[in-house]
């Protein structure tokens, strides 16, 4: 396994703007993730995918907010018109379905910090 | 609101001695429980996963779980200053969902 890859690194962007994060899950795996951090608190749940299908959305996440995984493989997370709140850490993580939630084991990437001007 | 609660400390411990991490959660039906550890600036890391009561050991992290109770911990033995970071707790209910603690903080002291 190479590890849950996430594109770009960082990125600041101006109140206003529309940013796009890409994530690549761990190979065989067909869960992915999508949480946001911010600074001294633990990872927010936004939304999940079981292949290309969103299962979950958090009722938090406003309609700027979007994601794609149009082949099952890697995600896209949209913001549209950025403010200064939606700075934090977008986190993307990624599983390997064995049926059960039980067992479910989620394998982080290292993130996207955004931050809002 | 299901919620998951951890002492964001910080947590001061001697390098060498036992660090003893806990968290509590209001969900009765959690299923599945995960300690994370995220350094500054990273993502976090998964040290272990744990779904039965009573203790799992990996190395020189054992995990204890008390669901009658509704509280896991993790302890570290041995501390060394590398192990200075936050430590997450994420439990899961019925579903893939994982709700989160804030983090506690651990510093080891050499």
């Amino acid at each position: 396994d190479t590890g849950v890859s996430q594109d770009p690194r960082h990125k600041i962007t101006k109140r206003g703007q529309n940013v796009t994060f890409r994530c690549d899950p761990i190979s065989e795996h067909n869960r992915l993730y999508w949480y946001r951090q911010t600074l001294g608190q633990g990872p927010e749940f936004l939304t999940y995918f079981q292949n290309e299908a969103q299962l979950e959305k958090s009722r938090l996440l406003s309609d700027r907010f979007s994601a794609e995984r149009p082949k099952g493989s890697f995600s896209t997370l949209e913001i549209q018109r950025t403010e200064q709140g939606d700075s934090a850490m977008y986190l993307c993580a990624s599983s390997r379905d064995r049926g059960r939630p039980s067992t479910d084991t989620q394998y982080f990437g290292p993130g996207t910090r955004l931050t809002v001007l | 609101q299901k919620e998951v609660e951890q002492n964001s400390g910080p947590l001061s411990v001697p390098e060498g001695a036992i660090a003893s991490l806990n968290c509590t959660y209001s969900d009765r039906g959690s299923q599945s429980f995960f300690w994370y550890r995220q350094y500054s600036g990273k993502s976090p890391e998964l040290i272990m996963s744990i779904y039965s009561n009573g203790d799992k050991e990996d190395g020189r992290f054992t995990a204890q779980l008390n669901k009658a109770s509704q509280y896991v911990s993790l302890l570290i033995r041995d501390s060394q200053p590398s192990d200075s970071a936050t430590y997450l707790c994420a439990v899961r209910g019925e579903g893939y969902q994982l709700i989160w603690g804030a983090g506690t903080k651990l510093i080891i002291k050499p």
